[in-house]
């Protein structure tokens, strides 16, 4: 199976515009969870989303956002850029919420300037 | 919150000498898992531990569920240059889907 897949891979935006990352999981997973990884706070959990529905968010702004598509294919968009968006944006899918393992795509590499 | 406290933060070993990480969480886990992140990569899924003192093992890594389910080890025997990377623990308490990883330890392994 092809495993997940998120696009685009780097991307250098400036304060205050927005951006929309888009995450294609594995074949036949349902669940997709999105993370952003710096190196001061770690890995912080975003959203999930399962059959198109935001099942569990984290403790983030309301510029975060996101949705599911019938595909299963996700996008999130963060809206008005601060510098401190900078970071690596992780997606990870499962075959379903909760005991599940994830299984990671590669990651965009968000730049703010 | 739930937290999920990792130690040590570094680790710097001599190729073929053992390492073992740690994670303690604030309250008592549904399971935990572990993920192993190359440099310049992603996270990647390794195992996960359910039952209140469990032990599994991978071929030279070790890993142990506390039998109070709120902490957690990763031990790995003779390491190897292959080994090097960041190990994550995350764990998810009852009743809550939201895994909360601890902040990884990174393994230098020194030919």
């Amino acid at each position: 199976k092809a495993g997940v897949t998120q696009t685009p891979r780097y991307l250098i935006k400036t304060r205050g515009q927005q951006v929309t990352l888009s995450c294609s999981p594995i074949s036949g997973h349902r669940s997709v969870s999105w993370y952003q990884q710096t190196p001061g706070q770690g890995l912080q959990f975003l959203f999930e989303y399962f059959s198109e529905t935001q099942r569990n968010k984290g403790n983030f702004p309301g510029r975060f956002s996101g949705r599911q598509f019938s595909n299963s294919r996700s996008e999130m968009n963060v809206s008005t850029l601060e510098l401190g968006d900078s970071a690596l944006y992780l997606c990870a899918s499962s075959a379903g919420t909760g005991e599940y393992e994830q299984y990671f795509g590669p990651g965009t590499r968000l730049t703010v300037t | 919150g739930q937290q999920v406290m990792q130690i040590p933060q570094y680790q710097h070993v001599q190729e073929g000498e053992d390492f073992t990480t740690y994670c303690n969480s604030s309250t008592t886990l549904s399971n935990i898992q572990w993920y192993k992140q190359r440099p310049g990569g992603h996270p990647v899924f390794l195992i996960q531990l359910v039952k209140s003192g469990e032990v599994k093992k991978q071929k030279r890594l070790t890993f142990q569920f506390g039998e109070a389910k709120k902490n957690s080890s990763l031990h790995i025997t003779a390491t190897q240059t292959t080994d090097v990377g960041t190990y994550f623990c995350a764990g998810r308490s009852g009743g809550s889907y939201i895994p909360t990883f601890g902040r990884g330890t990174s393994l230098i392994v020194h030919p």
